[in-house]
């Protein structure tokens, strides 16, 4: 078991240009999560799959960002025509099914929109 | 509107002393709590967590401790070690299973020799 892996760590882009993010959950964890933490504050949530579904959305992911999980198992995130205010660590969790527990992040992707 | 509040941004404690890490909430939906802890260039690790039926719950150094009358929580870290020094958040949830957790803006706890 090798944790969360996000691919890349760091990504620094062109305003207006498209970024993708991957995260490859726990192998047998089927809910995955996507979080966007900002400097001085704590993670905030993006979305939630449940296997394959996209089960949530926050009204923070606006059409530029879209998120997927083809067969439940890694996941993307992409923003299109990125702006600065994209700027931000972005976290992926997951967890196993059932109660009791907390999530288990990644590493994150800091993004950095220039 | 910030659902999970943590008031103290950091927090400075001698080495073998306790830490006190305090939490507030606003929505009374929350039914699960969580505490994780973050070190730089790292995601947030999951530390101990709490269900709303309970007002203590505790593991080794660290303790949780729920106020749901006042919609407070607060964890407590005895002896303070070294490395405990980190970022703590507080985060909530409406359901033990977790399928969307709020979390707090982060106290940065030093622990200092």
């Amino acid at each position: 078991d090798t944790g969360v892996s996000q691919d890349p760590r760091h990504k620094i882009t062109k305003r207006g240009q498209n970024v993708t993010f991957r995260c490859d959950p726990i192998s047998e964890h089927n809910r995955l999560y996507w979080y966007r933490q900002t400097l001085g504050q704590g993670p905030e949530f993006l979305t939630y799959f449940q296997n394959e579904a996209q089960l949530e959305k926050s009204r923070l992911l606006s059409d530029r960002f879209s998120a997927e999980r083809p067969k439940g198992s890694f996941s993307t995130l992409e923003i299109q025509r990125t702006e600065q205010g994209d700027s931000a660590m972005y976290l992926c969790a997951s967890s196993p099914p059932g109660e009791g527990y907390g999530y288990t992040f990644g590493s994150g992707t800091r993004l950095t929109v220039v | 509107d910030q659902q999970v509040k943590q008031n103290s941004p950091s927090l400075s404690v001698q080495e073998g002393r306790i830490s006190i890490l305090n939490c507030d909430y606003t929505n009374s939906m929350f039914d699960y709590f969580l505490w994780y802890k973050k070190y730089p260039a790292e995601g947030p690790t999951f530390l101990i967590s709490i269900s709303s039926i309970k007002d203590k719950n505790e593991d080794g150094r660290f303790t949780v401790f729920l106020n749901k009358s006042a919609k407070h929580l607060s964890l407590h870290i005895v002896p303070s070690q070294p490395g405990d020094s980190a970022v703590y958040f507080c985060a909530a949830s409406g359901d033990s299973s977790a399928s969307k957790i709020i979390f707090g803006s982060g106290t940065r706890l030093s622990i200092r020799p």
